[in-house]
Protein backbone atom coordinates (compact mmCIF):
# COMPACT_ATOMS: atom_id res chain seq x y z
CA UNK A 1 0.00 0.00 0.00
CA UNK A 2 1.56 3.38 -0.99
CA UNK A 3 2.23 5.74 1.75
CA UNK A 4 1.72 9.29 1.69
CA UNK A 5 2.75 11.17 -1.31
CA UNK A 6 3.24 14.48 -1.68
CA UNK A 7 4.59 16.86 -4.71
CA UNK A 8 6.68 18.30 -5.77
CA UNK A 9 9.65 16.81 -3.78
CA UNK A 10 11.56 20.09 -4.43
CA UNK A 11 10.62 23.37 -5.52
CA UNK A 12 12.65 26.78 -6.29
CA UNK A 13 11.05 30.07 -6.81
CA UNK A 14 11.55 33.63 -6.49
CA UNK A 15 10.03 35.55 -3.31
CA UNK A 16 6.56 37.13 -4.42
CA UNK A 17 5.77 34.21 -6.49
CA UNK A 18 3.23 31.86 -5.84
CA UNK A 19 3.79 28.07 -5.29
CA UNK A 20 1.43 25.40 -4.15
CA UNK A 21 1.66 22.03 -2.71
CA UNK A 22 -0.01 18.53 -3.21
CA UNK A 23 -0.55 15.77 -1.06
CA UNK A 24 -2.49 12.43 -1.18
CA UNK A 25 -3.21 10.75 2.36
CA UNK A 26 -3.13 6.89 3.10
CA UNK A 27 -6.19 5.77 1.44
CA UNK A 28 -8.77 5.69 4.14
CA UNK A 29 -7.12 8.20 6.63
CA UNK A 30 -9.48 10.92 7.67
CA UNK A 31 -7.24 13.20 9.43
CA UNK A 32 -5.03 14.94 7.35
CA UNK A 33 -2.42 17.73 8.61
CA UNK A 34 0.11 20.09 7.33
CA UNK A 35 3.17 20.83 9.11
CA UNK A 36 6.10 23.15 8.55
CA UNK A 37 9.47 21.95 9.51
CA UNK A 38 13.04 24.46 9.49
CA UNK A 39 16.45 23.16 9.55
CA UNK A 40 17.40 21.27 12.54
CA UNK A 41 13.97 21.84 14.50
CA UNK A 42 10.55 19.62 14.76
CA UNK A 43 7.82 20.19 12.52
CA UNK A 44 5.49 22.31 13.09
CA UNK A 45 1.55 21.86 12.66
CA UNK A 46 0.13 24.89 10.20
CA UNK A 47 -3.37 22.80 9.37
CA UNK A 48 -5.31 19.61 10.24
CA UNK A 49 -8.46 18.38 8.66
CA UNK A 50 -10.79 16.15 9.35
CA UNK A 51 -12.71 14.78 6.30
CA UNK A 52 -12.65 18.22 4.23
CA UNK A 53 -13.28 20.28 7.08
CA UNK A 54 -9.92 22.12 9.02
CA UNK A 55 -10.99 22.24 12.57
CA UNK A 56 -7.54 23.77 13.27
CA UNK A 57 -6.04 26.15 11.49
CA UNK A 58 -4.85 28.33 14.16
CA UNK A 59 -1.15 28.01 13.16
CA UNK A 60 -1.52 28.86 9.67
CA UNK A 61 -0.53 32.67 8.19
CA UNK A 62 -3.50 33.26 6.85
CA UNK A 63 -2.14 36.32 5.10
CA UNK A 64 -0.25 34.64 2.64
CA UNK A 65 -1.43 30.72 3.46
CA UNK A 66 -4.20 29.14 2.01
CA UNK A 67 -5.31 25.21 2.17
CA UNK A 68 -8.10 23.28 0.50
CA UNK A 69 -9.31 19.51 1.13
CA UNK A 70 -11.74 19.07 -1.70
CA UNK A 71 -13.98 15.50 -1.06
CA UNK A 72 -11.79 15.25 1.85
CA UNK A 73 -9.09 12.92 0.11
CA UNK A 74 -6.18 14.90 -1.49
CA UNK A 75 -4.79 18.23 -0.22
CA UNK A 76 -3.56 21.58 -1.45
CA UNK A 77 -1.27 24.05 0.16
CA UNK A 78 -0.68 27.65 -1.13
CA UNK A 79 1.94 30.05 -0.64
CA UNK A 80 1.04 33.44 -2.17
CA UNK A 81 3.12 35.82 -1.79
CA UNK A 82 6.22 33.80 -0.93
CA UNK A 83 8.95 35.49 1.33
CA UNK A 84 12.29 34.61 1.88
CA UNK A 85 11.46 33.31 5.40
CA UNK A 86 9.12 30.45 3.83
CA UNK A 87 12.09 28.46 2.76
CA UNK A 88 11.39 25.04 4.74
CA UNK A 89 10.27 21.87 4.37
CA UNK A 90 6.77 21.27 3.90
CA UNK A 91 5.36 18.25 5.59
CA UNK A 92 2.14 16.06 5.06
CA UNK A 93 1.00 13.55 7.04
CA UNK A 94 -2.47 11.56 7.77
CA UNK A 95 -3.56 9.39 9.94
CA UNK A 96 -7.09 7.03 10.66
CA UNK A 97 -9.26 9.57 12.82
CA UNK A 98 -7.92 11.35 15.72
CA UNK A 99 -5.91 9.32 18.62
CA UNK A 100 -3.45 7.35 16.73
CA UNK A 101 0.31 7.66 15.17
CA UNK A 102 0.66 10.09 11.77
CA UNK A 103 2.11 8.53 8.95
CA UNK A 104 4.41 11.12 6.82
CA UNK A 105 5.34 12.15 3.25
CA UNK A 106 8.34 12.85 2.32
CA UNK A 107 7.89 16.48 1.99
CA UNK A 108 8.10 19.15 -0.25
CA UNK A 109 11.45 21.15 -0.02
CA UNK A 110 10.89 24.65 -0.78
CA UNK A 111 13.77 27.20 -1.47
CA UNK A 112 12.82 31.21 -1.72
CA UNK A 113 15.20 33.01 -3.23
CA UNK B 1 3.41 27.74 26.77
CA UNK B 2 3.17 24.11 26.63
CA UNK B 3 6.30 22.82 25.05
CA UNK B 4 8.14 19.80 24.19
CA UNK B 5 11.66 19.51 24.65
CA UNK B 6 15.25 17.45 24.84
CA UNK B 7 17.79 17.18 26.93
CA UNK B 8 20.44 15.90 24.42
CA UNK B 9 20.57 17.39 21.14
CA UNK B 10 23.43 15.03 19.77
CA UNK B 11 24.13 11.49 21.06
CA UNK B 12 26.71 9.55 19.87
CA UNK B 13 27.30 5.97 20.40
CA UNK B 14 29.43 2.77 19.24
CA UNK B 15 27.67 -0.07 17.23
CA UNK B 16 26.36 -2.67 19.38
CA UNK B 17 25.80 -0.45 22.49
CA UNK B 18 22.40 0.81 23.75
CA UNK B 19 21.49 4.39 23.24
CA UNK B 20 18.89 5.84 25.29
CA UNK B 21 17.20 9.26 23.87
CA UNK B 22 15.52 11.39 26.86
CA UNK B 23 12.54 13.83 26.53
CA UNK B 24 11.21 16.20 28.64
CA UNK B 25 7.50 17.08 28.09
CA UNK B 26 5.47 20.19 30.29
CA UNK B 27 2.13 19.72 29.31
CA UNK B 28 0.76 17.56 32.36
CA UNK B 29 -2.37 16.67 30.38
CA UNK B 30 -0.90 15.23 27.41
CA UNK B 31 -2.07 11.49 27.09
CA UNK B 32 -0.46 10.15 23.87
CA UNK B 33 3.26 10.25 23.32
CA UNK B 34 5.61 8.90 19.74
CA UNK B 35 8.85 8.83 18.75
CA UNK B 36 9.86 9.41 15.31
CA UNK B 37 12.77 8.70 13.31
CA UNK B 38 14.20 11.02 10.70
CA UNK B 39 16.58 10.40 8.00
CA UNK B 40 18.23 12.99 6.34
CA UNK B 41 16.36 14.22 3.40
CA UNK B 42 13.07 12.13 4.36
CA UNK B 43 10.04 12.15 6.40
CA UNK B 44 9.15 11.33 10.15
CA UNK B 45 8.90 7.94 10.26
CA UNK B 46 6.47 6.27 12.98
CA UNK B 47 8.93 4.17 15.52
CA UNK B 48 6.86 3.30 18.84
CA UNK B 49 4.05 5.21 21.42
CA UNK B 50 2.87 4.67 24.04
CA UNK B 51 -0.67 6.04 25.95
CA UNK B 52 -0.26 7.96 29.89
CA UNK B 53 -1.73 4.73 30.97
CA UNK B 54 1.37 2.57 30.71
CA UNK B 55 4.80 3.26 31.85
CA UNK B 56 6.74 1.16 29.73
CA UNK B 57 6.15 -0.01 26.03
CA UNK B 58 8.29 -2.25 23.82
CA UNK B 59 9.08 -2.61 20.41
CA UNK B 60 11.38 -4.42 17.90
CA UNK B 61 14.71 -3.12 19.32
CA UNK B 62 12.98 -0.45 20.93
CA UNK B 63 11.63 0.43 23.90
CA UNK B 64 9.85 3.14 25.44
CA UNK B 65 9.75 4.19 28.67
CA UNK B 66 7.32 6.92 30.43
CA UNK B 67 7.04 8.73 33.95
CA UNK B 68 4.36 10.99 34.48
CA UNK B 69 5.59 12.03 37.53
CA UNK B 70 8.79 14.12 36.23
CA UNK B 71 7.37 14.63 32.99
CA UNK B 72 9.86 12.47 31.37
CA UNK B 73 9.88 10.12 27.92
CA UNK B 74 12.60 7.96 26.95
CA UNK B 75 13.87 6.02 23.77
CA UNK B 76 15.95 2.71 24.10
CA UNK B 77 17.75 1.38 21.11
CA UNK B 78 18.84 -2.27 21.85
CA UNK B 79 22.24 -3.19 20.01
CA UNK B 80 22.30 0.02 17.99
CA UNK B 81 23.45 -0.45 14.38
CA UNK B 82 24.72 1.98 11.67
CA UNK B 83 20.99 2.06 10.14
CA UNK B 84 20.20 3.85 13.69
CA UNK B 85 21.78 7.13 12.58
CA UNK B 86 19.22 9.51 12.40
CA UNK B 87 17.10 12.34 14.10
CA UNK B 88 15.02 11.14 16.28
CA UNK B 89 12.01 13.24 17.66
CA UNK B 90 9.40 12.55 20.38
CA UNK B 91 5.85 14.01 20.13
CA UNK B 92 3.18 14.48 22.74
CA UNK B 93 -0.86 14.76 22.02
CA UNK B 94 -3.65 15.50 24.24
CA UNK B 95 -6.34 13.32 22.28
CA UNK B 96 -9.06 13.51 25.36
CA UNK B 97 -9.17 17.30 25.70
CA UNK B 98 -9.48 19.76 22.72
CA UNK B 99 -5.90 19.42 21.67
CA UNK B 100 -5.72 16.43 18.93
CA UNK B 101 -2.09 17.88 17.32
CA UNK B 102 1.01 16.43 17.72
CA UNK B 103 3.63 18.71 19.04
CA UNK B 104 6.97 18.22 18.33
CA UNK B 105 10.24 18.43 20.46
CA UNK B 106 13.30 20.11 18.66
CA UNK B 107 15.05 15.97 18.13
CA UNK B 108 18.08 14.33 18.96
CA UNK B 109 20.75 13.26 16.57
CA UNK B 110 21.91 9.95 16.69
CA UNK B 111 24.95 9.04 15.27
CA UNK B 112 26.07 5.49 15.27
CA UNK B 113 30.40 4.56 15.13
CA UNK B 114 30.96 1.42 13.30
Amino acid sequence: EAGVVQSPRYKIIEKKQPVAFWCNPISGHNTLYWYLQNLGQGPELLIRYENEEAVDDSQLPKDRFSAERLKGVDSTLKIQPAELGDSAVYLCASSFGKGGEAFFGQGTRLTVV
Amino acid sequence: GESVGLHLPTLSVQEGDNSIINCAYSNSASDYFIWYKQESGKGPQFIIDIRSNMDKRQGQRVTVLLNKTVKHLSLQIAATQPGDSAVYFCAEANYGGSQGNLIFGKGTKLSVKP
